[in-house]
């Protein structure tokens, strides 16, 4: 089965850091660009950032940039979402999801960010 | 940014009944290598999203072919031939032509 998995999320205070993580199963997740999309609570989807199957490029939504940083370890199968100096309207649910298409999606993590 | 506008917003369906959904872009979604990276997404209440159709008009694995898509440059559209209960959910289309990528605010379906 193609499934991915989300792990990490927390309750964490303004300015504070968290690292999610997105293990991958059922595909060559080397072959694969990868993308984290976040929902805030009652509202629609915004993507995150994404990164080359090789992690040689990599995007950011203006709104992280500086404070976000993707990545991967194709030999874990793993992606990362590294989130630095965290404020309230990063509290949201985090996906992570295969390809340039979105075609597979995890069940989230939820980050929450207050005091 | 490309702004992704969806509409209605809501659409109450008797079931049976077709649905449409219209997604407008600003911007032409016709990438440099040909291709129109336009998606749209189902998302349930309570669950993750769940791609549907792709590059306007491909529809996923496993996605029933009463989904259909059509369209082009700026103006697409998702319809559903027949509404059935499993259907209730919050759609999304998506762009991923241009960086960043971009979603439309979400058209609720419900059953009348």
């Amino acid at each position: 089965d193609v499934q991915l998995v989300e792990s990490g999320g927390d309750l964490v205070q303004p300015g504070g850091s968290l690292r999610l993580s997105c293990e991958a199963s059922g595909f060559n997740f080397s072959s694969f660009w990868m993308s984290w999309v976040r929902q805030a609570p009652g509202k629609g989807l915004e993507w995150v950032a994404n990164i080359k199957n090789d992690g040689s490029q990599k995007y950011h939504v203006d709104s992280v940039k500086g404070r976000f940083t993707i990545s991967r370890d194709n030999a874990k199968n793993s992606l990362y979402l590294q989130m630095n100096s965290l404020r309230a309207e990063d509290t949201a649910v985090y996906y992570c999801a295969r390809g340039v298409t979105l075609d597979i999606w995890g069940q989230g993590t939820v980050v929450t960010v207050s005091s | 940014d490309v702004l992704m506008t969806q509409t209605p917003l809501s659409s109450p369906v008797t079931l049976g009944q077709p649905a449409s959904i219209s997604c407008k872009s600003t911007h032409s979604l016709v990438h440099s290598d040909g291709n129109t990276y336009l998606s749209w997404l189902q998302q349930r209440p309570g669950q993750p999203p769940r791609l549907l159709i792709y590059k306007i008009s491909n529809r996923f694995s496993g996605v029933p072919d009463r989904f259909s898509g059509s369209g082009a440059g700026t103006d697409f559209t998702l319809k559903i031939s027949r509404v059935e209960a499993e259907d209730v959910a919050v759609y999304y289309c998506m762009q991923g032509t241009h960086y960043p990528v971009t979603f439309g605010g979400g058209t609720k379906v419900e059953i009348k």
